[in-house]
Order: structure tokens, then C-alpha cells, then sequence
């Protein structure tokens, strides 16, 4: 069976500091990946997807960037934290030619002061 | 774009009364999904739709496709604490890749 990890689970970075969130899928392959940020418990928003090794799409402009070096590794990243960062973040994945359904990791608290 | 909307935004109700809930958009989906997600936990798939009209049902759940293919509706039987949380609708945007989200619903029960 699939399972998704994601960790840390939670993280309390400075202001300024670098972000690397990292998610991986084990059992499926050529999973297409995402990432989306919810604040304050509330709407999901998409912040990057990717349908195969090295191909990130990014939905919004902001302080981060998503990398994929492996098939099955997805990474959230950030040079300098802002304190708008600050959210939970949570890495999906779901098969590339099979029905719409998205599985969720367990997710990362990120508080940044 | 696309978007979803989804009412109400928050819910009160007593244990043991049924809720219902429903996701509009104002452009035509072939998927809808809908998801439940505890504090501080990722969302957990409840039903997926596929097909206009289709009614489904997971446990004390119903889930239903609209006809117009605008709209979903998640119906909750006898309500539980347990079923407290944030439900979400879903779907795929119309390059099939990204899954768009609803602002969820926030439902409380009283015991």
C-alpha cells in the first residue's frame, strides 16, 4: 500500500532563516506531488505541484520554491524565512493516470518569529 | 478562475442531528472530493464523485454529485463528537493536474 511522510512534523524557524520541508511517497510510482499552505486552520492553498522529476509548476509568487530530485522525494524550501510564512504545510500525492484522488501527509506546523 | 465556495461556513449542532453541507462552483467539474481534516492532522479522503447525479455513501456519509455538475452536497447522518472538524470539497482544475480546494466547513457538536 501507498504511504506519504512528511517531517518535521513541527518547526519554529527565525526570521531570515532557511526552510527545507521535505515529503516522501513510498509504494506508487511517477506519483504527480504537491504542496499547499493553510493558514490559520483554513483553506487550502496550492503552492507548487509536479508531474515528474524536475518539473515544478508554481501557482502563487512568493518566498519559496519546491524542488523534486528524486521520483518519489518532494521539497519545500525557502533562502530567508518571512514572518508570513509561518503556516501548515502539507505535502499530497496522487497517481498521475489514475482517478483525481489526493492523499495528504500529516503535515508541518511552521511558526516563524 | 476556477473556484470553490462552500456553505455554511461553520456549524453548531447537537449530537445526533444530521448536517448537511454543499460546494458550488461557478464552473463545471468531473470529479468532486471531499475530505475531513482534524487539528493539526492532513485532510483525510471521505468520497469521491465521478459522475453527475451520483449519490455515494461511506458509513453515516452521502455524498452527492450535482446534475449541473456545479455543485456537490455531503450530507452527515446522526452526528457524533467525532465528526468534529473541517470538511473540505475538491477538484481537479481543468488541466487535470492541480486539485483546488473549497474554504472548508467547521463543524462543531454539541454533546
Amino acid at each position: 500500500s501507498q504511504t506519504i511522510h512528511q517531517w518535521p512534523a513541527t518547526l519554529v524557524q527565525p526570521v531570515g532563516s532557511p526552510l527545507s520541508l521535505e515529503c516522501t511517497v513510498e509504494g506508487t510510482s511517477n506519483p504527480n506531488l504537491y504542496w499547499y499552505r493553510q493558514a490559520a486552520g483554513r483553506g487550502l492553498q496550492l503552492l507548487f505541484y509536479s508531474v515528474g522529476i524536475g518539473q515544478i509548476s508554481s501557482e502563487v509568487p512568493q518566498n519559496l520554491s519546491a524542488s523534486r530530485p528524486q521520483d518519489r522525494q518532494f521539497i519545500l524550501s525557502s533562502k530567508k524565512l518571512l514572518l508570513s510564512d509561518s503556516g501548515f504545510y502539507l505535502c499530497a500525492w496522487r497517481e498521475m493516470w489514475g482517478d483525481e484522488k489526493l492523499f495528504f501527509g500529516s503535515g508541518t506546523q511552521l511558526s516563524v518569529l | 478562475g476556477q473556484q470553490l465556495n462552500q456553505s455554511p461556513q461553520s456549524m453548531f449542532i447537537q449530537e445526533g442531528e444530521d448536517v448537511s453541507m454543499n460546494c458550488t462552483s461557478s464552473s463545471i467539474f468531473n470529479t468532486w472530493l471531499w475530505y475531513k481534516q482534524d487539528p493539526g492532522e492532513g485532510p483525510v479522503l471521505l468520497i469521491a464523485l465521478y459522475k453527475a447525479g451520483e449519490l455515494t455513501s461511506n458509513g453515516r456519509l452521502t455524498a452527492q454529485f450535482g446534475i449541473t455538475r456545479k455543485d456537490s452536497f455531503l450530507n452527515i447522518s446522526a452526528s457524533i463528537p467525532s465528526d468534529v472538524g473541517i470538511y473540505f470539497c475538491a477538484g481537479p482544475k481543468t488541466s487535470y493536474d492541480k486539485v483546488i480546494f473549497g474554504p472548508g466547513t467547521s463543524l462543531s457538536v454539541i454533546p
